[in-house]
């Protein structure tokens, strides 16, 4: 049973550009979730995505979005990059939401230059 | 919210049972705890998830006591390759009601396994 993806690995762009990253969740999975972590801040929960619906929302900015598609791949987009928003960036997938066994893929690594 | 306060870095050695507690004073009635592990450069690992008492599986057990206000998570003869940060957690509320809103890892105890 493959695991979860994400494209890219590794993303270097600069301030005030966008930037879309892609997950694919294991198969049957429908809650997809996207963490930023950083050093400072830790790991913090972004959003959570089910069935093509934002069911939940961290506290992050409106820059940050996202969406699911009706196979369950989600995409994140961040728009006006920051400096501040140099992390890695996780992805995991559930069967049923967050508060269940959630696997994690391997991230992708942003940084703003 | 819920919220967990857990330390922020432990050392034991090769062959040892380490214990990590983790209080979480104001997790709701149906909420589980979970933990999870996570190496560098890598995405975290579900261990284990309980509701009350103890629960085991092969890499560790969970125990949470009657008031659940925390947990142990307890990791029996621990080798170099448990170095890692565990993260404790429970479900974020309040952000949009109804169902778990998120899950806040927090920074996690570093634990330090020593030949």
């Amino acid at each position: 049973k493959a695991g979860v993806t994400q494209t890219p690995r590794y993303l270097i762009k600069t301030r005030g550009q966008q930037v879309t990253l892609s997950c694919s969740p294991i198969s049957g999975h429908r809650s997809v979730s996207w963490y930023q972590q950083t050093p400072g801040q830790g790991l913090q929960f972004l959003f959570e995505y089910f069935s093509e619906t934002q069911r939940n929302k961290g506290n992050f900015p409106g820059r940050f979005s996202g969406r699911q598609f009706s196979n369950s791949r989600s995409e994140m987009n961040v728009s006006t990059l920051e400096l501040g928003d140099s992390a890695l960036y996780l992805c995991a997938s559930s069967l049923t939401g967050v508060d269940n066994e959630q696997f994690f893929g391997p991230g992708t690594r942003l940084t703003v230059l | 919210l819920a919220k967990t306060t857990q330390p922020i870095s432990m050392d034991s050695y090769e062959g040892q049972e380490v214990n990590i507690t983790c209080s979480h004073n104001n997790i709701a009635t149906n909420d589980y705890i979970t933990w999870y592990q996570q190496f560098p450069s890598q995405g975290p690992r579900f261990i284990i998830q309980g509701y009350k008492t103890k629960v085991t599986n092969e890499v560790a057990s969970l125990f949470i006591p009657a008031d659940r206000k925390s947990s142990t998570l307890s990791l029996p003869r621990v080798s170099l390759s448990d170095t890692a940060v565990y993260y404790c957690l429970v479900p974020e509320r309040g952000y949009s009601g109804g169902g778990a809103d998120g899950l806040t890892f927090g920074k996690g105890t570093h634990l330090i396994i020593q030949p």
